[in-house]
C-alpha cells in the first residue's frame, strides 16, 4: 500500500533562512506525489506535483521538490523563508494501485517563521 | 480562490443529528473527493464521485453517505452523529479520474458536535 511519512511535525526557520521539510513515500508503482499547504483557518492549496516528468520539480512561491528514487524521498525545500511561509505542509501520494485520484496524506509539517 | 465552495461554513449540532454538507466543484470538474481532517486521524479521503457515479471509496462510516447529483455539485450526509464526528469536512474537484490530477480544495466545512 502507498504512504507517505512526513519526518518532521514542526520546523522552525528565521526568515531569509533556507526550510526543508521532509517527506520519504512508500510505494510498490510509481508514484504520483504532491505537495499541498494549509494556512490558518483555510483549505489546501497544491505546492507542487511530480508525476514522473522531471525529477526536480517547481511549485509556487519559491518552492521546489526533488524526487529520490533511490530514497525513497520527495523532500520539500526553499532557499528563503518568508512570514508568508508560516502553515501546514502536507506530503500527499496518489493511490496508484486503484487508479484513482484517492490521496493518502501523511500527518504534516508545521512550519514556523521567525523574523 | 479555487473554485470550489462549501456551504455551510460552520454547523454545530448535537449527537444523534443528521447533517448535510454541500460541495459545488469548479466549472467543468467532473470528480468530486470528500476528506475528513481531524486532530486525531489528520486528513483522511472519504469518498469520491465522477460524473455522477461513485468511484473510489475510503474510510467512510456507514452512517456517512455522499452523492453527486447531476449538474455536479455535492453532498456529503452525516447521520446518527456522535462527538468523535467533529472535524472540518473537506471537498475537493479535479477534472479527470486519472492519476496526477491535481485536486481543488474548498475552504471546508467545520462540523461540531456536542
Amino acid at each position: 500500500a502507498q504512504s507517505v511519512t512526513q519526518l518532521d511535525s514542526h520546523v522552525s526557520v528565521s526568515e531569509g533562512t533556507p526550510v526543508l521539510l521532509r517527506c520519504n513515500y512508500s510505494s510498490s508503482y510509481s508514484p504520483s506525489l504532491f505537495w499541498y499547504v494549509q494556512h490558518p483557518n483555510k483549505g489546501l492549496q497544491l505546492l507542487l506535483k511530480y508525476t514522473s516528468a522531471a525529477t526536480l520539480v517547481k511549485g509556487i512561491n519559491g518552492f521546489e521538490a526533488e524526487f529520490k528514487k533511490s530514497e525513497t524521498s520527495f523532500h520539500l525545500t526553499k532557499p528563503s523563508a518568508h512570514m508568508s511561509d508560516a502553515a501546514e505542509y502536507f506530503c500527499v501520494v496518489s493511490d496508484r494501485p486503484l487508479n484513482t485520484d484517492k490521496l493518502i496524506f501523511g500527518t504534516g509539517t508545521r512550519l514556523q517563521v521567525f523574523p | 480562490d479555487s473554485g470550489v465552495t462549501q456551504t455551510p461554513k460552520h454547523l454545530i449540532t448535537a449527537t444523534g443529528q443528521r447533517v448535510t454538507l454541500r460541495c459545488s466543484p469548479r466549472s467543468g470538474d467532473l470528480s468530486v473527493y470528500w476528506y475528513q481532517q481531524s486532530l486525531d486521524q489528520g486528513l483522511q479521503f472519504l469518498i469520491q464521485y465522477y460524473n455522477g457515479e461513485e468511484r473510489a471509496k475510503g474510510n467512510i462510516l456507514e452512517r456517512f453517505s455522499a452523492q453527486q447529483f447531476p449538474d455536479l455539485h455535492s453532498e456529503l450526509n452525516l447521520s446518527s452523529l456522535e462527538l468523535g464526528d467533529s472535524a472540518l469536512y473537506f471537498c475537493a474537484s479535479s477534472l479527470h479520474r486519472d492519476q496526477g490530477n491535481e485536486q481543488f480544495f474548498g475552504p471546508g466545512t467545520r462540523l461540531t458536535v456536542l
